[in-house]
């Protein structure tokens, strides 16, 4: 079991760029979260889905962020345009219904948006 | 809302020393409790967690915790810290049998001297 991928592993951008940032949850979990790891705010749900349905986006900060699910197998975040206060790591974590095996997490994205 | 609270935010000890990390949670139902811990530069990964049963839960790297549902408390213990144990550490809760949003405390860094 390769875990919960995630890419890239870093991405230093420049302000006003568009950031794509993808991942490949564990094989038969049917929920996806990410997050993002800041000093100031710790970690932050951004979205949820489950069975690839977008459940609950209140953790989005705002409309420059979107993230999509097309298949069971892959989702992205998407940053359009980047702030420099977008800058932190962002991590996906999957599970399978119930939590029953915890929630695994990827390695992350660590974002520099300059 | 449910939140979920750390009461130490940095905890210095020497190697030996014994643990006590606290966590309460506000949520009144039955819930998923869970402890994660990162090392520095690296992801999140589980150290144990609770759904039912034996409120004494033994985990990895001779780390256990205690639920306490009349305290809403899920403290984490370990009685001989080791300087690999540096790291900072999560509690996070989960609603039981809905596989929703995961919240995390706000983290405790843990700082072993040799």
């Amino acid at each position: 079991d390769a875990g919960v991928i995630q890419s890239p592993r870093h991405e230093v951008t420049e302000m006003g760029q568009e950031v794509t940032l993808r991942c490949k949850p564990i094989s038969g979990h049917n929920s996806l979260f990410w997050y993002r790891q800041t000093m100031m705010r710790g970690l932050e749900l951004l979205i949820y889905f489950n069975n690839n349905v977008p459940i609950d986006d209140s953790g989005m900060p705002e409309d420059r962020f979107s993230a999509k699910m097309p298949n069971a197998s892959f989702s992205t975040l998407k940053i359009q345009p980047s702030e420099p206060r977008d800058s932190a790591v962002y991590f996906c974590a999957s599970t399978a219904t119930g939590g029953g095996y915890g929630y695994t997490f990827g390695s992350g994205t660590r974002l520099t948006v300059v | 809302a449910q939140s979920v609270s750390q009461h130490n935010h940095h905890v210095i000890l020497s190697e030996a020393a014994s643990l006590e990390l606290g966590c309460n949670y506000s949520y009144g139902g039955t819930v998923n409790l869970f402890w994660y811990v990162q090392y520095p530069g690296q992801h999140l990964q589980l150290l144990l967690k609770y759904f039912s049963g034996d409120p004494l839960v033994k985990g990895i790297k001779g780390f256990e915790a205690e639920f306490i549902k009349s305290k809403f408390s899920f403290n984490l213990r370990k009685p001989s810290v080791q300087w690999s144990d540096t790291a900072e550490y999560f509690c996070a809760v989960t609603l039981s049998g809905n596989t929703g949003k995961l919240i995390f405390g706000q983290g405790t860094t843990l700082q072993v001297k040799p």
